[in-house]
Parts: C-alpha cells; structure tokens; sequence
C-alpha cells in the first residue's frame, strides 16, 4: 500500500530564516506530486506541482521554491521567511497520468513564522 | 482558470441529514472530488462525480449536475465525529491540478 509522510510535523521560525519541509511517498512510482497551503480561514491553494523528477510547475509567484531530486521526493524550501508564509502545508500524490486524479494527502506541516 | 464557492459554516443537529453545495465555473471539466477535513489534520477522500447524477457511498451522497455547474454532498444520520470541514475541489482537462474551494464548516450538535 501507499503511503505519504511529511516533516517535521510542526515548526516555529523567526522571520528571515530559511525553510525546509520534506515530504516523500513509498509505495507507487513516478507519481504526481503537490505543494499546497492552508492559510487559517482559506481554502487549500495549490503552491507546487511535479510529474517527474526536476520538473516543477510554479502556481503562484512567491518566496518558495520546490525541488524534487528523486522520484518519490518533493521538498519545499525557502531562502527567506516572511510572516505570511505561516500556515498548514500539505504535500500530495496521485497516480501518474489517468482521468481519475485522486489526491492523497500527507499529514501536513504547520509552520508558524514569527 | 475556476472559480469554486461554497458556503461557509453550518450547524446540525445529531442524527439529521445536512446538504453542502459547491458552485463551480470551469472551462473542460473533467470531474469534481469532495474531501472531509479534521480540525489540524490532512483532507481525506469522500467521493468522485464526473457524470451527471448521484453517487451513494454509506450515509454520504454526492450529486453533480454539470450543465448547471453544481455539486452538493449530503451527509445522513449526522454523527459527532462528522464535524469537520468539507471541501469541494474541480478537476479540469490538460492538467492534473484540483482547484480547492473554501470549505463548508459542519457544526454537528448533540
């Protein structure tokens, strides 16, 4: 069976630092992988999207940047934390190709920037 | 690009049944997905419609009607544990992204 893991689980930086969250899939080959954000009180905002390795789509202009070194790796990372980079952030999978694009969810990261 | 509305919060009673809509504007629909999110925890998958119709899955029901571009889900015999955030979410042809409503916050009360 597949599985998605994130970490860390939670995370508290000052503004400024650098960021690094990882989230890696086991189970299932070359599959689609995302970034999303959860702001308090907003929807789900899809930040990153992959379908292979070193291929990376931006969804939306940010101080993030994404990285996918190995099939089943996607690490989100930042140079330089702004307090509204706070939130819950979720990585995903789901199969490679198809029309039934079902995403999984990994447990997420809150990151609290202060 | 989609443009997803959901209303906001509701409140219902345990052991009765509650309707949650989904509005959605799209150009090449190619299915919508509903998912259920705990307090602080992942969305985990209710339920796939991409033909008109409705889909029955225990006590949770989805509808879609594609011409009027309306979802809803219902949920029966509300129970505590059905307190959560639902979330609609559309997917669109030539790519693999779901574009995420809001979320409807369900309040389930004894």
């Amino acid at each position: 069976s597949q599985t998605i893991h994130q970490w860390p689980a939670t995370l508290v930086q000052p503004v400024g630092s650098p960021l690094s969250l990882e989230c890696t899939v086991e189970g299932t080959s070359n599959p689609n992988l995302y970034w999303y954000r959860q702001a308090a009180g907003r929807g789900l905002q899809l930040l990153f999207y992959s379908v292979g390795i070193g291929q990376i789509s931006s969804e939306v202009p940010q101080n993030l940047s994404a990285s996918r070194p190995q099939d089943r790796q996607f690490i989100l990372s930042s140079k330089k934390l702004l307090l509204s980079d706070s939130g819950f952030y979720l990585c995903a999978w789901s199969q490679e190709g198809g029309s039934y694009n079902e995403q999984f969810f990994g447990p997420g990261t809150r990151l609290t920037v202060l | 690009g989609q443009n997803i509305d959901q209303p906001t919060e509701m409140t219902a009673t345990e052991g009765a049944i509650v309707q949650i809509n989904c509005t959605y504007q799209t150009s090449g629909f190619n299915g919508l997905f509903w998912y259920q999110q705990h307090a602080g925890e992942a969305p985990t998958f209710l339920s796939y419609n991409v033909l008109d119709g409705l889909e029955e899955k225990g006590r949770f029901s989805s509808f879609l009607s594609r011409s009027k571009g309306y979802s809803y889900l219902l949920l029966k015999e509300l129970q505590m544990k059905d307190s959560a955030s639902y979330l609609c979410a559309v997917l669109s042809y030539g790519n693999n992204r779901l574009a995420f409503g809001k979320g409807n916050q369900v309040v389930v009360i004894p």
